[in-house]
């Protein structure tokens, strides 16, 4: 059964740490997004990459960086998490052949305190 | 940026009833996807159904069906025969103009309760 997975589905953070969501395929795509899940605004796209080191901004990358030192892996880092960042993450993939064939992860449910 | 919108927040219907939740869409492109996702109370997203803009009969999916009304933008869902499985969020979604890297654009969702 191919995966997506977050490694934590539920973290509790104190305001200015740093956090790192991590997300891992073993389906060997390419693609490789993070969204962001609010109620009332749906999801949006916080970091996307394409291949291994590669990343793109999307619509809401303030106070968030990511990285892609592996195919299967990508991380999520929030530097100086804030309260404003309390959300539910969503990692997703897809492969180039079938770009829009998403799998998801099951999210995680991030609050900062 | 297309915008995709989904004016129903929350809806409920009776287990065995019919419904439809709207979605409206905005693109320039003449050719395009549609999507409709599900996510239950696990979280986990799944895709529904999937419409290619170029094909004129709507899609289909067992008890799910939409209606496509390319002019009017609009993307409905119709669940028949609803049952309590169906309990979900709903996203209609809709990619990039001109990417070639699979983002998509999400509706806010629709909140689908069934009940006995």
């Amino acid at each position: 059964d191919v995966k997506v997975t977050q490694s934590s589905r539920y973290l509790v953070k104190r305001t200015g740490e740093k956090v790192f969501l991590e997300c891992v395929q073993d389906m060997d795509h390419e693609n490789m997004f993070w969204y962001r899940q609010d109620p009332g605004l749906g999801l949006r796209l916080i970091y996307f990459s394409y291949d291994v080191k590669m990343k793109e901004k999307g619509d809401i990358p303030e106070g968030y960086s990511v990285s892609r030192e592996k195919k299967e892996r990508f991380s999520l880092i929030l530097e100086s998490a804030s309260t404003n960042q309390t959300s539910m993450y969503l990692c997703a993939s897809t492969a180039v052949q079938d770009r829009y064939g998403y799998t998801f992860g099951s999210g995680t449910r991030l609050t900062v305190v | 940026a297309q915008t995709v919108t989904q004016s129903q927040p929350e809806m409920s219907v009776q287990e065995a009833e019919t419904v439809t939740l709207s979605c409206t869409y905005d693109t320039s492109e003449n050719n395009y996807y549609l999507f409709w996702y599900k996510q239950p109370p696990s979280r986990q997203m799944i895709l529904v159904i999937r419409q290619e803009a170029y094909k004129q009969q709507n899609a289909t999916e067992n008890r799910f069906s939409v209606n496509f009304q390319k002019a009017a933008k609009s993307f409905s869902l119709k669940i028949s025969d609803s049952q309590l499985g169906d309990t979900a969020m709903y996203f209609c979604a809709m990619p990039d103009r001109g990417s070639t890297l699979g983002r998509l654009y999400f509706g806010r969702g629709t909140q689908l309760t069934v009940w006995p």
